[in-house]
C-alpha cells in the first residue's frame, strides 16, 4: 500500500471548517484514501473513504485532487468533541484488508 | 448493543504470567483483527482472521496465539508475558473484502510489571 504524509499537529477553531491534507503521491489506481480518526483512549473510528470523486457523509467531506497524489478531510464545523488524532490510509481492497496506520495528524479544536 | 466489545478493558499482570483478551463483535463481519497500539501511539496490525481462517499473521512472537472459534470471535492468549507487552490492544472487524470500514473495540490496556 502506497505511503501517506500529514502534517503532526494543527489547530482549529471551534465552529470553523477544519481542513485535513494529506500527500500519497505514489497511490496506485487501484488504491482507496481512507480516513479515521482516534479520539484519546478510544478506538479509531472511520469517518470516510473515496477513490477518485470527492465524498461527503455526515461526518466530513474528502476531496481528492484530479491527480491523486493528495486529498484533504474537511470537518465542517469543528467542535470540541473533534480533538483526535486523523489517519489518512490508502489501500488495495484485497482478502487481506489490512490497514495501515501512520502517524496521523493531532488535531485540536480549540474555543 | 456495543458493535465490537472487549473484556477486560484493563489488565494488570506480572512477567511471566499467561493471559487472554476477548473480543466478539454483534455485526455479522467475516473478518477481525488484533492491532496493537504501544506508547509512541503507532498503531500496527497483529493477525487477521476471516471465517475463522488465518489470514494475516503479521511479524508477531510466537508467545501470541490468536484464536477465533466462530466468526463473531477472536480471542488473543499471550503466554510468559514481557514488560514490552504492555500496550493497547485494539480489535477490529470489517465485513470481508469489499469496500468497507473498519469498527473498532474501545481496546485493552494491558500492564506488565
Amino acid at each position: 500500500d502506497a505511503k501517506t504524509t500529514q502534517p503532526p499537529s494543527m489547530d482549529c477553531a471551534e465552529g470553523r471548517a477544519a481542513n485535513l491534507p494529506c500527500n500519497h503521491s505514489t497511490i496506485s489506481g487501484n488504491e482507496y484514501v481512507y480516513w479515521y480518526r482516534q479520539i484519546h483512549s478510544q478506538g479509531p473510528q472511520y469517518i470516510i473513504h473515496g477513490l477518485k470523486n470527492n465524498e461527503t457523509n455526515e461526518m466530513a467531506s474528502l476531496i481528492i485532487t484530479e491527480d491523486r497524489k493528495s486529498s484533504t478531510l474537511i470537518l465542517p464545523h469543528a467542535t470540541l468533541r473533534d480533538t483526535a488524532v486523523y489517519y489518512c490510509i490508502v489501500r488495495v481492497i484485497t482478502a487481506g484488508n489490512k490497514l495501515t496506520f501512520g502517524g496521523g495528524t493531532r488535531v485540536l479544536v480549540k474555543p | 448493543d456495543t458493535a465490537v466489545s472487549q473484556t477486560p478493558k484493563y489488565l494488570v499482570t506480572q512477567m511471566g504470567n499467561d493471559k487472554s483478551i476477548k473480543c466478539e463483535q454483534n455485526l455479522g463481519h467475516d473478518t477481525m483483527y488484533w492491532y496493537k497500539q504501544d506508547s509512541k501511539k503507532f498503531l500496527k496490525i497483529m493477525f487477521s482472521y476471516n471465517n475463522k481462517e488465518l489470514i494475516i499473521n503479521e511479524t508477531v512472537p510466537n508467545r501470541f496465539s490468536p484464536k477465533s472459534p466462530d466468526k463473531a470471535h477472536l480471542n488473543l492468549h499471550i503466554n510468559s508475558l514481557e514488560l514490552g507487552d504492555s500496550a493497547v490492544y485494539f480489535c477490529a472487524s470489517s465485513p470481508g473484502t469489499g469496500n468497507y470500514g473498519y469498527t473498532f473495540g474501545s481496546g485493552t490496556r494491558l500492564t506488565v510489571v
